[in-house]
């Protein structure tokens, strides 16, 4: 089974701070994803990744940036967390050849800013 | 803006129940993905749809692809409380490599 894991489950951090959101996938995928989850807007797509090293930004990238130094781990840094990023933050990777179809999710990590 | 609508937004049905929920478009997809996304958890991948017409079933989820592979729907026979979750059809649009989830259906089943 593949499994995706996320650093923390639940993490609450204070206007201002870094914030670094960690992601590792043991199947390895070359499709990396990290997402947001809010209330009435589903999931955005934040950044993604499809080999170690290279990133594209997806639909909300503002405030937020990647890393992925390793094929397995795929990281979401905020550089200045502001209460309006207070979210669920949800990571995913997909195998080759899918067209990013196909993902398989990480627990998530619920993110509040205070 | 390419959408994958979902209806209905919410269902509440008592435990024995049949529903079905849906997935439309006004685009073409080249697959469709069903997720399911218990409270607190990440989504799980339920099934792929790829032929139009295709049915798929899941021990008591049955899904179909619409012919012109625009929609599809899940129907759920004899609905049990472990069903209960968020449902998100998701997919991307052929000739894009945009990959897009529905707005989600979120069913409750109550025992």
């Amino acid at each position: 089974d593949v499994k995706v894991t996320q650093s923390s489950r639940y993490l609450v951090k204070r206007t201002g701070e870094k914030v670094f959101l960690e992601c590792v996938q043991d199947m390895d995928h070359e499709n990396m994803f990290w997402y947001r989850q809010d209330p009435g807007l589903g999931l955005r797509l934040i950044y993604f990744s499809y080999d170690v090293k290279m990133k594209e930004k997806g639909d909300i990238p503002e405030g937020y940036s990647v890393s992925r130094e390793k094929k397995e781990r795929f990281s979401l840094i905020l550089e200045s967390a502001s209460t309006n990023q207070t979210s669920m933050y949800l990571c995913a990777s997909s195998p080759p050849g899918q067209g990013f179809r196909e993902q398989y999710f990480g627990p998530g990590t619920r993110l509040t800013v205070t | 803006t390419q959408l994958l609508e979902q209806s209905p937004q919410f269902l509440s049905i008592q435990e024995g129940e049949n529903l079905t929920v849906y997935c439309n478009s006004s685009s073409v997809f080249s697959s469709l993905q069903w997720y399911r996304q218990e409270p607190g958890e990440g989504p799980v991948l339920l099934v792929t749809v790829v032929t139009g017409g295709e049915v798929k079933k899941l021990k008591r989820l049955t899904f179909q692809f619409g012919d012109a592979r625009k929609d599809s729907s899940l129907h759920i026979t004899a609905a049990q409380t472990g069903d209960t979750g968020l449902y998100l059809c998701a997919g991307a649009p052929s000739g894009t490599y945009k990959y897009i989830f529905g707005t989600g259906t979120r069913l409750k089943v109550l025992a």
